[in-house]
């Protein structure tokens, strides 16, 4: 079963800081990588799929990049709303697996 | 286009339950649809899936031979229904939708989420 991995655990940014998050695969998954944000009390919502296509109505602030196992996901100038927890997803192969999360939070 | 899930209740180890999604704003039959747990301050969980024709049914080990996924089209549902049930079936439970048609043969990421139903296994 492949393992996902994601680092760091918690970034602390300032607002218009720019966020790099990192998510690994123990395996390589080609381009099958997902990113998801999700704030307390509401469930995960989709991001970015495929590693960099942005999901319906995702600002251009948020950006993916990567394959096979080294994945990033970069958010530009940070707004008060982006913080919150992200996960990444395989879907290489069954299962889909996340990884842990990294918690985005005010610096 | 949403996602409601409902049924989510406290539940003695070993007991059983049902909990349901209704889909609206979207042609319910068309999708795979799949069943996502998250327990608390932990990260998401994929549980199991069930394509648009019933073709195909997918179970994560933990759950497989304990829950049963199954699907209404007609009444624009999908349901878990869950045996056995233990303490670290404690969780959110969410009904996602596919976003990607990989016919079985590969998962996808989901694009739409309901607002999540809390199953807690307790004694």
């Amino acid at each position: 079963e492949i393992v996902m991995t994601q680092s760091p655990a918690t970034l602390s940014v300032s607002p218009g800081e720019r966020a790099t998050l990192s998510c690994r695969a123990s395996q390589s998954i080609s381009k099958n990588l997902a990113w998801y944000q999700q704030k307390p009390g509401q469930a995960p919502r989709l991001l970015i799929h495929t590693s960099s296509t942005r999901a319906t109505g995702v600002p251009a602030r948020f950006s993916g990049s990567g394959s096979m196992t080294e994945f990033t996901l970069t958010i530009s100038s940070l707004q008060s709303e982006d913080f919150a927890v992200y996960y990444c997803q395989q879907y290489n192969k069954w299962p889909p697996l996340f990884g842990p999360g990294t918690k985005v939070d005010l610096k | 286009v949403q996602l409601v899930e409902s049924g989510g209740r406290l539940v003695r180890p070993g007991g059983s339950l049902r909990v349901s999604c209704e889909g609206s704003g979207f042609s319910f039959s068309d999708y795979t649809m799949n069943w996502v747990r998250q327990a608390p301050g932990k990260g998401p969980e994929w549980v199991s899936s069930i394509s648009s024709g019933r073709s195909y049914i997918n179970y994560a080990d933990s759950v497989r031979g304990r829950f049963t996924i199954s699907k209404d089209d007609a009444k624009n549902s999908l349901f878990l229904h869950m045996n056995s049930l233990r303490a670290d079936d404690t969780a959110v439970y969410y009904c996602a939708r596919d976003l990607l048609d990989r016919f079985g043969d590969f998962p996808s990421p989901f694009d739409l989420w309901g607002q999540g139903t809390l199953v807690s296994v307790s004694s």
